[in-house]
C-alpha cells in the first residue's frame, strides 16, 4: 500500500499561516486524487476538515472555518493544507488521506505547534 | 446528530480473539458504507476495513487480511469487527467511521466514534 509523507512537526505563531504538506509516492499522481485532511486533538477522534481536488472541486467539512483551505503543488506531487490566522486551538495533529480505490491511505501526520 | 459508539475493547492475550461493536444512530445506517480505522499508542491513523452499505463488498488492509472480519447488522444499526489471531502490534484504539461519497467517485470518512482500546498483551 502507498505511503503518504508528511513532516512530523511544524510550528508557527498565532496570527501567522501554517502550510502543511502531504507528498504522494511517485507512482501516484496528486492531480488525479482528492486530498482529504483531518485534524486530531489529544484524546479525541479525528475530525474531517476538507478535501481538495482543484479550485473548482473542493469541499469544507461542516463547521470548519474558512481559515482552513487546501491546494496542490503538482511539481512536487504534493497536497497542501493552509491554515491562516492561526489560533491556539489549531494546535493538533493533522493527517492527509487519499482513496486510490479499494483502500484508504493516511499520511503519518504532522504535529502543529502554535507558539 | 450522527453518533457512533464503539464497545467491546479490552485486554486479550496474543493469539486470542475479540469482537468490537459500533452502535450507530442519527442517520440511515443501512444506506452507508462503514469503516474501522485504528491508531496505535502515540502513532498515526491506519485504515483497517470497509463494508458496503448492504454488506456485499468488504475490503481489508494488508496487515489484518485473513485475521479480521468486518460485518454489519442493519436491523440493529450495528457494525462489527471480529479480530482473531491477535498480535501485540494490533494494540490500538479502534474507531468506527461512517463512509461518505465525495466528488469524482471518491470516498472518505465524515464521522468518527470515540474509539475502543484494544490491548494485546500476555
Amino acid at each position: 500500500q502507498p505511503v503518504l509523507t508528511q513532516p512530523p512537526s511544524s510550528s508557527a505563531s498565532p496570527g501567522e499561516s501554517a502550510r502543511l504538506t502531504c507528498t504522494l509516492p511517485s507512482d501516484i499522481n496528486v492531480g488525479s486524487h482528492n486530498i482529504y485532511w483531518y485534524q486530531q486533538k489529544p484524546g479525541s477522534p479525528p475530525r474531517y476538515l476538507l478535501y481538495y481536488y482543484s479550485d473548482s472541486d473542493k469541499g469544507q467539512g461542516s463547521g470548519v472555518p474558512s481559515r482552513f483551505s487546501g491546494s496542490k503543488d503538482a511539481s512536487a506531487n504534493t497536497g497542501i493544507l493552509l491554515i491562516s490566522g492561526l489560533q491556539s486551538e489549531d494546535e493538533a495533529d493533522y493527517y492527509c488521506m487519499i482513496w486510490p480505490g479499494n483502500v484508504w491511505v493516511f499520511g503519518g501526520g504532522t504535529k502543529l505547534t502554535v507558539l | 446528530q450522527v453518533q457512533l459508539v464503539e464497545s467491546g475493547g479490552g485486554v486479550v492475550q496474543p493469539g486470542g480473539s475479540l469482537r468490537l461493536s459500533c452502535a450507530a444512530s442519527g442517520f440511515t445506517f443501512g444506506n452507508y458504507g462503514m469503516h474501522w480505522v485504528r491508531q496505535a499508542p502515540g502513532k498515526g491513523l491506519e485504515w483497517v476495513a470497509f463494508i458496503r452499505h448492504d454488506g456485499s463488498i468488504k475490503y481489508y488492509g494488508d496487515s489484518v487480511k485473513g485475521r479480521f472480519t468486518i460485518s454489519r447488522d442493519n436491523s440493529k444499526n450495528t457494525l462489527y469487527l471480529q479480530m482473531n489471531s491477535l498480535r501485540a502490534e494490533d494494540t490500538a484504539v479502534y474507531y468506527c467511521a461512517k463512509d461518505r461519497l465525495s466528488s469524482r467517485g471518491s470516498y472518505y470518512f465524515d464521522y468518527w466514534g470515540q474509539g475502543a482500546l484494544v490491548t494485546v498483551s500476555s
